[in-house]
């Protein structure tokens, strides 16, 4: 069975920081780009940042370059996101998606002091 | 980076009947490997998104042939043949042709 599981989120202050974990089972991860999706409250869905399957490739959107920082660990079939400098316009839900095919349930990060 | 923009925004089905959403990008998705990376996703209420299409028209694994996909270039279209309750939610467009990758903003379609 399929699974992606997202580490729980929280409440950060603004300015605060913030890892997310991404653990996976029962498909290939090695062979997997990996990306980070996240959903504000009522919005749409944002794609945040992608990583291939041998790190060699990353790429971040606008929104986040500089403050985000994605990372994998394919012996652990786990993909991370390090976020900084973390701005009320940061508050999602934040999913983990292998290729776009296989989706977590999501993690609620909240920016609010 | 690419804009992708659907409609409608919103739009009511009657079970059985047939439902047609739209997507447009503001560049082609044609890739020089002769493959088209349009995307279609539904996120159910209080749910993931889900993949119901790749490439246009592929369906993802265990997704009922009643959804099928079309188009070319820059105008996209999703169909359902017949609608059923469980389809209700928001239907995404997404291009993967470059980076950003980017959604458009939703089809919300209710019963």
């Amino acid at each position: 069975e399929v699974q992606v599981v997202e580490s729980e989120g929280g409440l950060v202050k603004p300015g605060g920081s913030l890892r997310l974990s991404c653990a996976t089972s029962g498909f290939t991860f090695s062979k997997f780009t990996m990306n980070w999706v996240r959903q504000a409250p009522g919005k749409g869905l944002e794609w945040v940042s992608s990583i291939n399957n041998s790190s060699n490739d990353i790429q971040y959107a606008d929104s986040v370059r500089g403050r985000f920082t994605i990372s994998r660990d394919n012996a652990k079939n786990s993909v991370y996101l390090q976020m900084s400098s973390l701005g009320a316009e940061d508050t999602a839900m934040y999913y983990c998606a292998g290729e776009f095919e296989l989706w977590g349930q999501g993690t609620l990060v909240t920016v609010s002091s | 980076d690419i804009v992708m923009t659907q409609t409608p925004l919103s739009l009511s089905v009657t079970p059985g009947q047939p439902a047609s959403l739209s997507c447009k990008s503001s560049e082609s998705l044609l890739h020089y490997d002769g493959k088209t990376y349009l995307y279609w996703f539904l996120q159910k209420p209080g749910q993931s998104p889900q993949l119901l299409l790749y490439e246009v028209s592929s369906r993802f694994p265990g997704v009922p042939d009643r959804f099928s996909g079309s188009g070319s270039g820059t105008d996209f279209t999703l169909k359902i043949s017949r609608v059923e309750a469980e389809d209700v939610g928001i239907y995404y467009c997404m291009q993967g042709i470059r980076p950003p990758w980017t959604f458009g903003q939703g089809t919300r379609v209710e019963i």
